[in-house]
């Protein structure tokens, strides 16, 4: 199994950004993902998640609707949108264990974005 | 929504045996979940469905919950086991995960 993030970087204040999240080893079908982010320093906070159909996401409320996960056969996808400082972190890809969430068994090595005038 | 509330540091000498919580409500419902993050690398699961180990992680992990509090204790710490811990469940109301704020276990 694998994740395997990319797209991160350094954005403005009010920018946009997409990550993605390539997935290897598993059938992208039958797993739910989940984006979680970690700001530099500090804890874990779940961001998104997407079922393995891909016809179910929820969203943390703090990302005031900014943010959109998306799927196709292979990779998982966040958009993101109007971005503040408060975003800047390290974002994981995620997939659950096969007992269902919120157990997170594989995670990607991460991808930093950071948000700087 | 729900909140998850761990001890920001606890320590344990070498050898010796450290139980790491976990408070909230969420946890009178659900079952928790701990994971193990060491400096520089992404979190790795240690304990899911309170108190089922993935393979690979030492039999020195063990997992439970009482009442609101969910527990993982460690049974002979290691050097290697200093890290972070952070726990994780399911909001009650909604289908949102949340995490609990972290513990820095340190092994002296």
């Amino acid at each position: 199994v694998q994740l395997v993030e990319s797209g991160g970087g350094v954005v403005q204040p009010g920018g946009s950004l997409s990550l993605s999240c390539a997935t290897s080893g598993f059938s992208l079908r039958a797993f739910t993902i989940h984006w979680v982010r970690q700001a530099p320093g500090k804890g874990l906070e779940w961001v998104a998640l997407v079922s393995g159909h891909g016809h179910n996401k929820f969203y943390a409320d703090s990302l005031k609707g900014r943010f959109t996960i998306s799927k196709d056969d292979y990779n998982v996808f966040l958009q993101m949108h109007g971005l503040s400082f408060e975003d800047t972190a390290t974002y994981y890809c995620v997939k659950e264990h096969m007992t269902g969430w919120p157990n997170l068994e594989h995670w990607g090595q991460g991808t930093l974005i950071a948000v700087s005038s | 929504s729900s909140e998850l509330t761990q001890d920001p540091a606890v320590s344990v000498a070498l050898g010796q045996t450290v139980r790491i919580t976990c408070q909230g409500d969420s946890l009178r419902i659900f079952s928790a979940s701990w994971y193990r993050q060491k400096p520089g690398q992404a979190p790795e699961l240690v304990i899911y469905n309170e108190s089922d180990r993935p393979s690979g992680i030492p039999a020195r992990f063990s997992g439970s919950r009482s009442g609101n509090t969910a527990s993982l204790t460690i049974s002979g710490a290691q050097a290697e086991d200093e890290a972070d811990y952070y726990c994780n469940s399911r909001d009650t109301n909604r289908i949102h995960v949340v995490f609990g704020g972290g513990t820095r276990l340190t092994v002296l």
